[in-house]
């Protein structure tokens, strides 16, 4: 079945520097990706949508110049979390429709930890 | 999208049925009802979606009231392994972004 891949798992990074999470779709292609952000004991919150080919679609408190989403290809989405702070540090989920009617896929998730 | 509710946790003993519940009154004729979980650290993982029949996979079965007013998820014989959160949804298509409420938080007991 589809599968949605995230890379790295887990990151540890220092406080002022900027970390790069990838989301790919390895064997279908995702015009739209969403991606997600999570607290410890706190449900998915929808961070922004991502279009291949245009500017993301971020929620409304997100800010875009801090979580900066590009989507180049169609069958990759990539976050970049600007400037990280140890406020930053969360679980940071991506997932992809198949088709109009089908399943949304998620990827495993990147746990994110700022020093 | 319409809302949908759920209650925040519930107990299941080891090979019994889990029946989860989900209410989404204000659903639309197009709205299908998507269900999710979500095992501690890991992405949710997509359990099975219906329109207005009931249906069934190899993970659980769906049954959906003529009104389509709520719904309810069964896990046929639960196991520790589903012990999980799980998420109700209502949308339209996959490509509609998902808003997630908080789940039933589904304690599988031995």
């Amino acid at each position: 079945g589809a599968v949605v891949s995230q890379h790295p798992s887990r990151v540890i990074c220092k406080s002022g520097t900027s970390v790069k999470i990838e989301c790919r779709s390895l064997d279908f292609q995702a015009t739209t990706m969403f991606w997600y952000r999570q607290f410890p004991k706190q449900s998915l919150m929808l961070m922004a949508t991502s279009n291949e080919g245009s500017k993301a679609t971020y929620e409304q408190g997100v800010e875009k110049d801090k979580f900066l989403i590009n989507h180049a290809s169609l069958t990759l989405s990539t976050l970049t979390v600007t400037s990280a702070h140890p406020e930053d540090s969360s679980f940071y989920i991506c997932s992809a429709p198949t088709r109009l009617d089908g399943e949304l896929f998620f990827g495993e998730g990147s746990r994110l930890t700022v020093l | 999208d319409a809302k949908t509710t759920q209650p925040p946790s519930m107990d299941c003993a080891e090979g019994r049925a889990a029946n989860l519940p989900c209410n989404h009154s204000t659903i639309s004729g197009n709205e299908y009802v998507y269900w999710y979980r979500q095992i501690h650290s890991q992405g949710p993982q997509y359990i099975i979606h219906g329109l207005k029949n009931n249906e069934t996979n190899e993970m659980a079965s769906l049954i959906i009231t003529e009104d389509r007013k709520s719904s309810t998820l069964i896990l046929p014989h639960a196991t520790l392994r589903d012990t999980a959160v799980y998420y109700c949804i209502a949308k339209k298509t996959s490509y509609d972004k998902v808003i997630f409420g908080p789940g039933t938080s589904l304690s599988v007991i031995p």
